[in-house]
């Protein structure tokens, strides 16, 4: 069955860059995204990656994929105040279409 | 730019009462669903919907929950006799098709249950 792991907490500061990791166990998984969930708000769809894909890049946010290690990453370069949020990622297995969460990554960006 | 609109954002009910979740999907998408979070866990999928009948469910989703869509526009999840532990932020989803560009997102129901 599907498990997706995230780390809890990111601190970084406005114009750097930041990288969110997950970890996922099904191999079989078809599709990975990465939502944002601002306060109060709810869930925003980011990007999304097939599995067959090693990388996308969507203008700040780059996608990486290693489905060797079933590591997923999201980088957001020149990271702003407006990023402040809790970073999601989740999959769909093959001939299912729900998606599997993990229990996010707040990032926080300090001014 | 198109987006899934939920109602009530926070409902609050008796234990026992039954709550009807409301839902409007974006007007072309075929796919529907509601996930759950309660607070300090994951989101967690509850059901999808399709041609006017559920297409899978999650085991989170027994007798106690149905879905309808009642016209061309709503899509509601009801709960019946309604628990502690239902206390939840229910968010609706709607996608064009199965998996690809995923699945787009209300900004969710807080259900709380005293």
């Amino acid at each position: 069955g599907e498990d997706v792991e995230q780390s809890l907490f990111l601190s970084v500061r406005e114009g750097d860059s930041s990288v969110i990791n997950c970890t996922y166990t099904d191999s079989s998984s078809t599709y990975l995204y990465w939502y944002k969930q601002e306060p109060g708000a709810g869930l925003q769809l980011l990007t999304y990656i097939f599995s067959n894909m090693d990388m996308k890049q969507d203008q700040r946010l780059t996608v990486l994929l290693n489905k060797k290690d079933k590591h997923l990453s999201l980088r957001i370069a020149d990271t702003q105040t407006g990023d402040s949020a809790i970073y999601f990622c989740a999959e769909t297995l093959y001939g299912n279409n729900r998606l599997a969460f993990g229990k996010g990554n707040q990032v926080v960006v300090i001014p | 730019e198109p987006e899934v609109t939920q109602t009530p954002s926070h409902q609050v009910t008796q234990m026992g009462q039954e709550v009807i979740l409301r839902c409007v999907p974006i007007s072309n998408h075929l796919y529907f669903y509601w996930y759950r979070q309660i607070l300090g866990q994951k989101v967690e999928f509850l059901v999808s919907f399709y041609n006017n009948e559920i297409s899978e469910k999650s085991e989170i989703f027994d007798d106690q929950f149905s879905v309808e869509r009642p016209d061309g526009s709503n899509f509601t999840l009801k709960i019946r006799s309604t628990k502690l532990e239902d206390s939840a932020m229910y968010f609706c989803a709607s996608s064009e098709a199965v998996r690809d560009r995923g699945a787009f997102f209300g900004q969710g129901t807080r259900l709380t249950v005293v």
